[in-house]
């Protein structure tokens, strides 16, 4: 069974940066490709973008292609999502998740705030 | 993009109710339509994929059907553990598209 973890809960300054990971066990992750998401508080849930670890070809929803980036490490099994220049719209709950979404990592809460 | 148009938005239900979600996609979009639960502080969980086919472990009341461009989920004898929300995708082509939710809640 493959499980997704993610790291933890971040606070943040405005106009930062911040790096999340999601590490794939139970196989390897160039088996999938690999898709963030967002949840602001109380919203519904808007896609990211989506890597596949196996070429790092990447694609992005338009309105993230300035705000995100997703990488992936084959060696440690991680698929990493950063999101630079935080704003108060970037406090939310992100969520990796694989394959056709059939795996979800727990999420983990950025809170953008001085 | 995609528009997932997703309807209604929330609904109050009863236990025993059968209950129907729905999303209109904009355009075509196969049967590439996930339909995922998702309860308070939780991940959202996939319930069915390509339209009509149950997840793994997902119970046998809830049912996934196509009509055009009209995508439903279908929950048959309502149980309290089904009361969550409810989210459709288009997955048939990029930007990958969510509907707007469904939050179901007891009367």
């Amino acid at each position: 069974e493959v499980q997704l973890q993610q790291s933890g809960a971040e606070l943040v300054r405005p106009g930062t940066s911040v790096k999340l990971s999601c590490k794939v066990s139970g196989d390897t992750i160039t088996a999938y490709y690999m898709h963030f998401v967002k949840q602001r508080p109380g919203q519904g849930l808007e896609w990211i973008g989506r890597i596949d670890p196996e070429d790092d070809s990447t694609k992005y929803a338009e309105k993230f292609k300035n705000k995100a980036t997703l990488t992936a490490d084959t060696s440690s099994n991680t698929a990493y999502l950063k999101l630079s220049s935080l704003t108060s719209e970037d406090t939310a709950t992100y969520f990796c998740t694989g394959g056709v979404m059939d795996a979800w990592g727990q999420g983990a809460s950025v809170t953008v705030s001085s | 993009d995609i528009q997932m148009t997703q309807s209604p938005s929330s609904m109050s239900v009863s236990l025993g109710d059968t209950v129907t979600i729905t999303c209109r996609a904009s355009q075509d979009v196969g049967i590439y339509v996930n339909w995922f639960q998702q309860k308070p502080g939780k991940s959202p969980r996939r319930m069915i994929y390509r339209a009509t086919n149950l997840a793994d472990g997902v119970p046998s009341r809830f049912s996934g059907s196509r009509s055009g461009s009209d995508y439903s989920l279908t929950i048959s004898s309502l149980e309290s553990e089904d009361v969550a929300d409810y989210h459709c995708l288009q997955y048939d082509e990029y930007p990958y598209t969510f509907g707007a939710g469904t939050k179901l809640e007891l009367k």
